[in-house]
């Protein structure tokens, strides 16, 4: 099953735009995590942003959490052509390891 | 580091034919995962491996699904008597432990089965 949702599904914006994804997810979390995957690829971590931390950043993303409303933000600025690609958000279930469960993603296109 | 290796990228089958996948983590990785993915949709942890042990299944892991990791090192996936709604990406994943909770994993290409 899916923890998070991405919203929005798809989204397509021109270089140099900012481009917002958003996720929410379920349960109790200690850490959050967002990776990129290329089409038809494997999934590529980006950013980890822990339960105690509200923001993070790492070159041109900037990471969100608020446990709150159990949401997260991922912002990439200055978008690239080359930023195309599904972005999913990924939480920790289960006990003893860290099995992650993943969002249903968000698929950016980003034109030149 | 040489990342994580899957192979074939690609497989194609026809229905009730076995099908093996191979995963080889990264050297020092201890911790296997393997995860399935459809179209449009995000991966599903499937098993994972701490060492040679298997530690958990998913439900989603039929009897016809059966995977190894002998020696702690590669690790395969076969699925037996294949049906076209196991039609899917195949994700292998390795990951070392850092700390209580926070591990990032690290993905293969996949390998992408297409049952016919």
């Amino acid at each position: 099953s899916q923890q998070g949702e991405e919203d929005p599904q798809a989204l397509s914006i021109q270089e140099g735009e900012n481009a917002t994804m958003n996720c929410s997810y379920k349960t109790s979390i200690n850490n959050l995590q967002w990776y990129r995957q290329n089409s038809g690829r494997g999934l590529v971590h980006l950013i980890l942003i822990r339960s105690n931390e509200r923001e993070k950043h790492s070159g041109r993303l900037r990471v969100t959490l608020d446990t709150s409303k159990k949401s997260s933000s991922l912002l990439i600025t200055a978008s690239r052509a080359a930023d195309t690609a599904s972005y999913f958000c990924a939480t920790p279930s289960g006990t003893g390891f860290q099995k992650l469960v993943f969002g249903t993603g968000t698929r950016l296109l980003v034109s030149p | 580091d040489t990342g994580v290796s899957q192979d074939p990228r690609h497989k194609i089958t026809k229905r009730g034919q076995n099908v093996t996948f191979r995963c080889d983590p990264i050297s020092e990785h201890n911790r296997l995962y393997w995860y399935r993915q459809t179209l449009g949709q995000g991966p599903e942890f499937l098993t994972y491996f701490q060492n040679e042990a298997q530690l958990e299944k998913s439900r989603l892991l039929s009897d016809r699904f059966s995977a190894e990791r002998p020696k702690g090192s590669f690790s395969t996936l076969e699925i037996q008597r294949t049906e076209q709604g196991d039609s899917a990406m195949y994700l292998c994943a390795s990951s070392t432990r850092r700390g209580q909770g926070n591990e990032k994993l690290f993905f293969g290409s996949g390998t992408q089965l297409s049952v016919l």
